[in-house]
C-alpha cells in the first residue's frame, strides 16, 4: 500500500528550464493539493484539485502549471523555474472537504 | 482574507517542561486539525476538533477548541525529547469550497536533554 508518493524526491535544475513534479495516490482521494515550505513561510497552498478537472489557485500559484486529468495524479509544473521556487515541494491529498490530509514525503527541489 | 495564524513561532524548553501552541482564525471555522512535522520529514495528522469547546488528549498531549470556534490550542505535558518538531493548526472554514485548509505557520519545539 504506497498511500501518497512523490517523484523525484531530490531535484537540481537550472534557471529557466521546465521541471514536472509528480504526485500520485493510490487511495483515490478527491482532493488534493500542493504545498511549498521555505523557512520561516510555514506550508503555503499553490494549488488544489477537488476532482479530476477541477483545480484552483492557493496562496502562491503564479509561475505554476497544474492538471488532474485522473483522480490518482496531481502533476505540478514550473513552466520557467526561478530561483525563488527553491524549496521543498510537498503533495497531500484527503478524502472529504473535512477529512484528514495525508502528505507525500516531498521533493526537495533547487533551483540554480 | 481567511486566515489562521499560529504563536509562538519557536519555543524552546527543557525536556519535562510544559509546552503550548495557539491558533486563531479570523473567521468561524467548521473543524480544527493538528499537524506534527519531524525535522525532515513530512507533516503527519494528528488529531481533529469538530464540536464548539471540544476537548481531546492523545497521552500527553491535550488539544482545546474554543467555545466560538476560532482559537485552538495544543499543550504537551512533560516534553520529551520525542517532541521535538514543528506543529501546524489547520482550519477548514465555514463555507470554504473544493476543501481547501488554512494552515498556521508552525511553532517549532525545541527540546534540551
Amino acid at each position: 500500500d504506497a498511500g501518497i508518493t512523490q517523484s523525484p524526491r531530490y531535484k537540481i535544475t537550472e534557471t529557466g528550464r521546465q521541471v514536472t513534479l509528480m504526485c500520485h495516490q493510490t487511495w483515490s482521494h478527491s482532493y488534493m493539493f500542493w504545498y511549498r515550505q521555505d523557512l520561516g513561510h510555514g506550508l503555503r497552498l499553490i494549488y488544489y484539485s477537488a476532482a479530476a478537472d477541477i483545480t484552483d489557485k492557493g496562496e502562491v500559484p503564479d509561475g505554476y502549471v497544474v492538471s488532474r486529468s485522473k483522480t490518482e495524479n496531481f502533476p505540478l509544473t514550473l513552466e520557467s523555474a526561478t530561483r525563488s521556487q527553491t524549496s521543498v515541494y510537498f503533495c497531500a491529498s484527503r478524502w472529504g472537504p473535512s477529512s484528514e490530509q495525508y502528505f507525500g514525503p516531498g521533493t526537495r527541489l533547487t533551483v540554480t | 482574507g481567511q486566515q489562521v495564524m499560529q504563536i509562538p513561532q519557536y519555543q524552546h524548553v527543557q525536556e519535562g517542561e510544559d509546552f503550548t501552541t495557539y491558533c486563531n482564525s479570523s473567521t468561524t471555522l467548521s473543524n480544527i486539525q493538528w499537524y506534527k512535522q519531524r525535522p525532515g520529514g513530512h507533516p503527519v495528522f494528528l488529531i481533529q476538533l469538530v464540536k464548539s469547546g471540544e476537548v481531546k488528549k492523545q497521552k500527553r498531549l491535550t488539544f482545546q477548541f474554543g467555545e466560538a470556534k476560532k482559537n485552538s490550542s495544543l499543550h504537551i505535558t512533560a516534553t520529551q525529547t520525542t517532541d521535538v518538531g514543528t506543529y501546524f493548526c489547520a482550519g477548514n472554514h465555514r463555507g470554504s469550497t473544493l476543501g481547501r485548509l488554512y494552515f498556521g505557520r508552525g511553532t517549532q519545539l525545541t527540546v534540551w536533554p
